[in-house]
């Protein structure tokens, strides 16, 4: 599976749109980018996944360049409740294969 | 819909004994489930995957006869984490995929177990 690269940390203004960035370079042409989230003492949480396309869900929106080599997870409205790590994970199909879960972003809402 | 539960929530018990925890699918059915383990700081690490009606497969360094994997059913997988000792104390973590619709390539996560071995 290829290798992802994610910050650190960011931060973010509660009501504000966050964006999480994640490069990908060597992702494969049928590899997918998951998105996953943490919230503290939770079991991640699923957000959405793509292939190519943009795709846009009712808890965000992942934006794939079109070299799929990186993409931005859009959180339009953030609330307190979005502080979580977020997870970018990049792998060929999600059903029979285990999750490498990165260090992720840590991202933290702040009002 | 797509809901994992587990239980116990969290568990104490003392050095020695054996603890089970059960995953379940809720509301569909899970062909492979996925253990993982999560120490203070760290990230999920892969304990073992688990397809109904087979034999786990345990990643490299998790012991199998101490933590042993059952998935009788397309909605249950329980581990049990024989002869605990302090080390153990973790938050385990499970996950289901199913078998149709929007389960088939997304894996769904349980609440999470927190063991504390004493």
């Amino acid at each position: 599976d290829a290798k992802t690269t994610q910050p650190t940390s960011m931060d973010c203004a509660e009501g504000r749109a966050a964006n999480l960035p994640c490069n990908h370079s060597t992702i494969s042409g049928n590899e997918y980018v998951y998105w996953y989230r943490q919230i503290h003492s939770q079991g991640p949480q699923y957000i959405i996944h793509g292939l190519k396309n943009n795709e846009t869900n009712e808890m965000a929106s992942l934006i794939i360049t079109e070299d799929r080599k990186s993409s931005t997870l859009i959180l339009p409205h953030a609330t307190l409740r979005d502080t979580a790590v977020y997870y970018c994970i990049v792998l060929l199909t999600n059903s029979g294969y285990a999750l490498n879960f990165g260090k992720g972003t840590s991202l933290l809402v702040t009002p | 819909g797509a809901v994992v539960s587990q239980h116990p929530s969290w568990v104490i018990c003392k050095s020695g004994t054996s603890v089970k925890i059960e995953c379940r699918s809720l509301d569909f059915q899970a062909t492979t489930m996925f253990w993982y383990r999560q120490f203070p700081k760290q990230s999920l690490m892969l304990m073992a995957t688990s397809n109904e009606g087979s034999k786990a497969t345990y990643e490299q360094g998790v012991e199998k006869d101490k933590f042993l994997i059952n998935h009788a059913s397309l909605t249950l997988s329980t581990l049990t984490v024989t002869s605990a000792h302090p080390e153990d104390s973790s938050f385990y973590i499970c996950s289901a995929v199913g078998t149709s619709g929007r389960t088939w390539d997304t894996q769904y996560f349980g609440p999470g177990t927190r063991l504390t071995v004493l």
